[in-house]
């Protein structure tokens, strides 16, 4: 079974553009989450659905991040305007709740803003 | 607030030596899952190993366990038999329970194996 997709896997942006990360989770998880990671602030978790619903949105850091799930096939983390402290990896990960356990993580957008 | 505290920026540890990994939680939820991540210098983020909090016995995964110490929270991994494939960084996480699937990582420890 093919694991959470994410693309593409490297972009590279200039300050002001709208960048957006896509993501597909393995079929069949109820849950997704998009996460950030950098050499600052470690692995944070930005936002994340439950049956392509928006639980918890706490760790948007600010309105020019903006995720939609509109099927349990897809989601997309926008950013708009990029600037360059959003360079960072993006983590796309899924999990079954029934399982409880684990997450899955995709393989990771490496984004650069210059 | 749930916090995971990783104290080891780095280790290294010669090829074939156990290594253990610290990780301290906090929080006040009495239901909780610990997990390890592994992540190599390609990027990708590979579960290792899970803990429930009412769990009885420490978890094992192959070469991987984790020493639970429910009391000192604390929920070390230990890594036997050391490999070189085995130098990556190395994430503790918690999910608390009550706050649905959120995980909370900690900073990570840097694990180098040295031949």
């Amino acid at each position: 079974d093919a694991g959470v997709i994410q693309s593409p896997r490297h972009e590279v942006t200039e300050m002001g553009q709208e960048v957006t990360l896509r993501c597909k989770p393995i079929s069949g998880h109820d849950y997704l989450f998009w996460y950030r990671q950098t050499m600052m602030r470690g692995l944070e978790l930005l936002i994340y659905f439950n049956n392509n619903v928006p639980i918890d949105d706490s760790g948007m850091p600010e309105d020019r991040f903006s995720a939609k799930m509109p099927n349990a096939s897809f989601s997309t983390l926008k950013i708009q305007p990029s600037e360059p402290r959003d360079s960072a990896v993006y983590f796309c990960a899924s999990s079954l709740r029934s399982l409880g356990r684990e997450q899955y993580f995709g393989p990771g957008t490496r984004l650069t803003v210059t | 607030a749930q916090k995971i505290t990783q104290t080891q920026p780095g280790m290294f540890v010669q090829e074939k030596e156990a290594v253990t990994l610290d990780c301290t939680y906090d929080t006040s939820d009495p239901s909780y899952g610990l997990f390890w991540y592994k992540q190599p210098s390609s990027g990708e983020m590979i579960f290792l190993i899970y803990q429930g909090s009412y769990d009885q016995q420490n978890a094992t995964e192959g070469r991987y366990s984790l020493n639970f110490q429910k009391a000192r929270k604390s929920a070390n991994l230990v890594i036997s038999a050391s490999q070189l494939g085995d130098s990556a960084m190395y994430f503790c996480a918690m999910r608390v329970t009550q706050g649905a699937q959120k995980l909370v990582f900690g900073q990570g420890t840097r694990l180098t194996i040295n031949p």
